[in-house]
């Protein structure tokens, strides 16, 4: 079985420009999360999705920030215009039901880091 | 809002040595807890968790972790860590229910000398 990926795994940018991450979840996988890191702080929630729904956005920094997932499947992250201090790694996460003791696990991606110059 | 905080940001321990790390939450109403690790160059994953039941739960590779909802405290314990055992580990909160958000603490890096 396919675990989650994400694309690019590295993105170097110049402020100012634009940036489109990508997740692809485990197939079946009504819920999706996308969090960031920043270097030694925390990993940070930035939103949830439900299918094809935003559960919770309340951690997205700012309207240059926005996440889809047409259809319920792959979900994009468009950073626009990119500023400094959104450099970090975004991880992307997808879950079959957090709330289930038996399935409530958050499956990861390998990050993709964003480096805006 | 809910938040985790994790005391130890980066701990060295020899092989054989026990270790336990700290993580308090700060949410009072029914929570389910997590402990996931990242090892050098994988993805996170999950090491343990905690929904209901006996508060002492084990995870994968000799990792356990015991509740202790007086202490809003879930603090991850090995008897006798191993070089494999250094990564990076993150203890981690939701609000009992379906459709709930997960909150990270800060993470604490783990160094294991041989």
């Amino acid at each position: 079985e396919a675990g989650v990926t994400q694309f690019p795994s590295h993105s170097v940018i110049e402020k100012g420009q634009t940036v489109t991450l990508r997740c692809d979840p485990i197939s079946g996988h009504d819920n999706l999360y996308w969090y960031r890191r920043v270097m030694g702080k925390e990993i940070k929630f930035l939103l949830h999705f439900v299918k094809e729904s935003k559960q919770d956005e309340s951690g997205m920094p700012n309207n240059r920030f926005l996440a889809e997932r047409t259809g319920g499947t792959y979900s994009t992250l468009k950073v626009q215009p990119a500023e400094l201090e959104d450099s970090g790694v975004y991880f992307c996460a997808s879950s079959q039901d957090i709330g289930d003791p038996d399935t409530g696990e958050l499956f990861f991606g390998e990050g993709s880091r964003l480096t805006v110059l | 809002a809910q938040s985790v905080s994790q005391h130890n940001h980066h701990v060295i321990l020899s092989e054989a040595a026990s270790l336990e790390l700290g993580c308090n939450y700060s949410y009072g109403g029914t929570v389910n807890l997590f402990w996931y690790v990242q090892y050098p160059g994988q993805h996170l994953q999950l090491l343990l968790k905690y929904f209901s039941g006996d508060p002492l739960v084990k995870g994968i590779k000799g990792f356990e972790a015991e509740f202790i909802k007086s202490k809003f405290s879930f603090n991850l314990r090995k008897p006798s860590v191993q070089w494999s055992d250094t990564a990076e580990y993150f203890c981690a909160v939701t609000l009992s229910g379906g459709y709930q958000k997960v909150t990270f603490g800060i993470g604490t890096k783990l160094q294991v000398i041989p």
